[in-house]
């Protein structure tokens, strides 16, 4: 069965922490995303990765950046976390990048910053 | 730039109700199309698929078909159960890249 987990299901940190969200899949997925996802607005993409330390700028990668030292492992860093960056972090991972590739999603990570 | 449009919930239904919610997607070529379900307090789990104009996708008594005429992919369920209540997310795979594009989620609430 297909697995990605992520290090923590909720965190609570203060304005100005630096913050890792820890993401990692069994599936020797070559892709990894990151989303977060916050009410009325659906799923945003911050930065995916297609292979072993690439990484590309999603939609919205302000204040944010990853890192991807092994395949299996993808790592969100907020830098110096804002009240704005309180939300659900969604982690995926895909085989390969063909349009029909299913994303297999982490069980999430609720952020709220203080 | 591609997008996909979701009918906007709540959506509350009885018990073994008919279920349609309804996607639109606007894409520059032939993208793959995608229905994701959120149960609460998780993440997102594929429900069904199509890959192709005319393909029907169909998990778990869902089903949804790609129409191309109508650039539509809408998610029915024949008779829902209280386990439906959940979100649910259509979404796009366009080229190369595997990047999708979601809709903002139609919450569903079965009641007995």
């Amino acid at each position: 069965d297909v697995k990605v987990t992520q290090s923590s299901r909720y965190l609570v940190k203060r304005t100005g922490e630096k913050v890792f969200l820890e993401c990692v899949q069994d599936m020797d997925h070559e892709n990894m995303f990151w989303y977060r996802q916050d009410p009325g607005l659906g799923l945003r993409l911050i930065y995916f990765s297609y292979d072993v330390k690439m990484k590309e700028k999603g939609d919205i990668p302000e204040g944010y950046s990853v890192s991807r030292e092994k395949k299996e492992r993808f790592s969100l860093i907020l830098e110096s976390a804002s009240t704005n960056q309180t939300s659900m972090y969604l982690c995926a991972s895909s085989l390969g990048r063909r349009d029909t590739d299913t994303q297999y999603f982490g069980p999430g990570t609720r952020l709220t910053v203080l | 730039g591609d997008s996909v449009t979701q009918m906007e919930g709540p959506v509350t239904l009885s018990e073994e109700a008919f279920l349609t919610i309804n996607c639109t997607y606007t894409a520059t070529g032939y993208p793959s199309l995608f229905w994701y379900v959120q149960y609460p307090g998780e993440g997102l789990q594929l429900l069904l698929k199509a890959t192709k104009a005319d393909d029907k996708g169909s998990n778990k008594g869902f089903e949804a078909t790609y129409r191309k005429e109508t650039t539509s992919f809408h998610l029915e369920k024949g008779s829902v159960q209280v386990s439906d209540s959940a979100v649910y997310f259509c979404a796009l795979s366009e080229w190369t890249g595997n990047q999708f594009y979601f809709g903002t989620g139609t919450s569903l609430t079965v009641i007995p």
